[in-house]
């Protein structure tokens, strides 16, 4: 498995400002991805994070919403830009460790936007 | 396209019953994994089990257990014994080109 950090755990931020939010693995991870849980709902990908390249993102989201950096295999930011109260959800972000492509997830973000 | 479906949307029961969670599944890919997920209320998603297509095995776990048919594509899961701590979201998801896929989720309430 792996040990997985997320920060902010939460914060709660303004209409049209930006938030961005670290993901610490304790190993080196080839995958890792960002997730979104809007209240009350699954989770949605909203890419695959790939260190030295550009994220690989998923249908309705795009790379000006949600710019993504990954500057080794242990680390990864999520931004989410210009937020509106559609964007309060948790965000996580999940690696792949072990065996049987295994997604293990940080504890979460919680954002509330007013 | 990958598709996870749990048409169960809450299950309520009382400690020491036995709970059954459904999930089934679509895919066109003849190797993936599935997988069950807990989120108590705390907000965390933590994983409970995994099977790969080629396991059709059904294995008990302490009080986990899981039914696996291929042919119905269909991998159930059940706790047994239930306690009050397993009240939580149960996803089952799906496994596509390293990425999951989830199912809406079924709510657990375990009450005393």
């Amino acid at each position: 498995s792996a040990v997985i950090s997320q920060k902010p755990s939460r914060d709660i931020c303004q209409r049209g400002t930006s938030l961005t939010i670290q993901c610490q693995v304790d190993s080196q991870v080839t995958m890792m991805f960002w997730y979104r849980q809007q209240p009350g709902q699954s989770l949605t990908l909203i890419a695959t994070a790939n260190q030295g390249s550009e994220a690989t993102y998923e249908s309705g989201f795009v790379i000006d919403k949600f710019p993504i950096s990954r500057p080794n295999l242990t680390f990864s930011t999520l931004t989410v830009s210009n937020m509106s109260p559609e964007d309060s959800s948790i965000y996580l972000c999940s690696v792949i460790a072990g065996v049987g492509d295994t997604q293990y997830f940080g504890p979460g973000t919680r954002l509330t936007v007013l | 396209a990958q598709k996870v479906t749990q048409a169960q949307t809450e299950i309520s029961v009382v400690e020491k019953e036995d709970v059954t969670l459904d999930c089934v599944y679509e895919t066109r890919d003849t190797t993936y994994y599935l997988f069950w997920y807990k989120q108590p209320p705390s907000g965390e998603l933590v994983f409970l089990i995994r099977r790969n297509s080629f396991d059709e095995q059904n294995e008990i776990s302490g009080r986990y257990s899981w039914n696996f048919q291929k042919s119905t594509s269909s991998f159930n899961f059940t706790i047994t014994a239930s306690q009050v701590v397993d009240s939580a979201v149960y996803f089952c998801a799906l496994t596509y080109w390293g990425k999951l896929q989830f199912g809406a989720g079924t709510q657990v309430v375990v009450t005393p």
